[in-house]
């Protein structure tokens, strides 16, 4: 079955620093890809996603670019904020399952000032 | 945009007694809603998907009878954790979108989190 990986967090950053948050996949067929955001508190948030291979996803600062070669979707973000602490979700959506989501495990991150 | 408000938000419980979590779509119609499960420090696992005017479609493993879900209108589902136990202490999220919106495009709620003494 489909299935997501993503590295294990706890991710402890400063500010302004570049933040990578590894993903990779297992499903068949041409999966959409997402990264969701939950604020402590908060509900999960759509950050950003492709729905295709090769296709860039770009939100607040945020990017991962499909690559069916190695069937990842690695988040990023060039410089971060304090407000981005917050645990990132992985997660995909098989072209046969609907709205089904599968979710990685989710990686926490800690932006200290 | 989309809204989706789950209540309540927090709710404490005796074991044996059941306990009624309210999903609804506020301003937007969803003939399906989803129903996740967090344990602590996890991933959300996938219950069930609600269908309105029909019955839910549970994933493997999901016992049906220990979580029943009721799905009455189009901006209402209902998830009811009957004779909970402590195991059953979990945050429980659920999920919509409106159907024009294209495939997997949802919004979620805040989340129920149920805590069974």
């Amino acid at each position: 079955g489909d299935s997501v990986t993503q590295m294990e967090g706890p991710v402890t950053l400063s500010e302004e620093a570049f933040l990578t948050i590894n993903c990779t996949y297992t499903a068949t067929g041409y999966p959409s890809l997402f990264w969701y955001v939950q604020y402590p508190g908060e509900g999960l948030q759509l950050l950003l996603k492709a729905t295709k291979a090769d296709d860039k996803g770009s939100n607040k600062g945020f990017e991962a670019t499909y690559r069916k070669e190695t069937t990842s979707f690695h988040l990023e973000k060039g410089s971060v904020q304090v407000s981005d602490s917050a645990v990132y979700f992985c997660a995909l959506s098989g072209r046969a399952a609907g709205n089904k989501l599968t979710f990685g495990g989710g990686t926490r991150v800690l932006v200290k000032p | 945009g989309a809204v989706v408000s789950q209540h309540p938000s927090w709710v404490i419980c005796k074991s044996g007694t059941s306990v009624k979590i309210e999903c609804r779509s506020l301003d937007f119609q969803a003939t399906t809603m989803f129903w996740y499960r967090q344990f602590p420090k996890q991933s959300l696992m996938l219950m069930a998907t609600s269908n309105e005017g029909s019955k839910a479609t549970y994933e493997q493993g999901v016992e049906k009878d220990k979580f029943l879900i009721n799905h009455a209108s189009l901006t209402l589902s209902t998830l009811t954790v009957t004779s909970a136990h402590p195991e059953d202490s979990s945050f429980y999220i659920c999920s919509a979108g409106p159907p024009t919106s294209g495939a997997n495009v949802l919004t979620f709620g805040a989340g129920s989190r149920l805590t069974v003494l």
